[in-house]
């Protein structure tokens, strides 16, 4: 199956700074998601983006498929941005996630 | 919320024991997709169903099963449980069977096991 790395595992952050997390995956993935698992444990759906870009409020996304990576921005970081970030790429019909990104943001 | 639905929300049980985990997936959607998430194992793929029928198999050991119903919940049941198996359990469901076009998986907000 693929491989997903994410990076950086860990991140701190002051509140209103910006950030870039990384996804890079071992092959080619028909899809792409990115989520953020809340302090509660909840799975939120960030992005959809098995290419391209797209933008949500603060939040942005990047996929180059061809390159076989992602990027998801973060601009002026909230404290309630905070837990952590995953990617996930579909290879065949299941979703493999990355290790994730523990983000803490600061007031 | 994402529309997925999933009880019961915690549960603690004893080595040896059986439960029950349930979903039911999004209006809509016709798969349902199983994934554990332990703190050694990150979060894995157990298995998928579509429209009843199962379409993908990932990590799920043999004392665990999985099924769907008619009317598209499903169920994940564990058995002889182990220490090792307190997780916690997501569902996420999609629109389709993982084919090609849009399929995007929403989560449900998980049933944490613990098993002492």
């Amino acid at each position: 199956g693929i491989q997903v790395e994410q990076s950086p595992p860990d991140l701190i952050l002051q509140e209103g700074a910006n950030s870039t997390l990384r996804c890079n995956f071992s092959d080619s993935v028909n899809n792409l998601q990115w989520f953020h698992q809340n302090p509660w444990g909840q799975l939120i759906n960030l992005f959809y983006i098995p290419s391209g870009t797209k933008q949500n409020g603060r939040l942005s996304a990047t996929t180059v498929a061809t390159e076989r990576y992602s990027l998801l921005y973060i601009s002026s970081s909230q404290t309630t941005d905070s837990g952590v970030y995953f990617c996930a790429g579909r290879g065949g019909n299941m979703l493999t996630f990355g290790g994730g990104t523990r983000l803490m943001v600061k007031p | 919320d994402s529309g997925v639905t999933q009880t019961p929300k915690h549960l603690i049980t004893a080595t040896g024991q059986r439960v029950t985990l349930r979903c039911s997936p999004r209006s809509g959607d016709l798969s349902v997709y199983w994934y554990q998430q332990s703190l050694d194992q990150g979060l894995q793929f157990l298995i998928q169903y579509y429209n009843g029928e199962e379409r993908a198999k990932g990590n799920i050991l043999e004392r665990f099963s999985a099924q769907q119903f008619p009317d598209l919940h499903s169920e994940l049941n564990l058995s002889s449980l182990e220490l090792g198996d307190s997780a916690l359990y997501f569902c996420a469901s999609s629109p389709r069977g993982g084919e090609g076009g849009y399929n995007e998986q929403f989560f449900g907000p998980g049933t944490r096991l613990t098993v002492l």
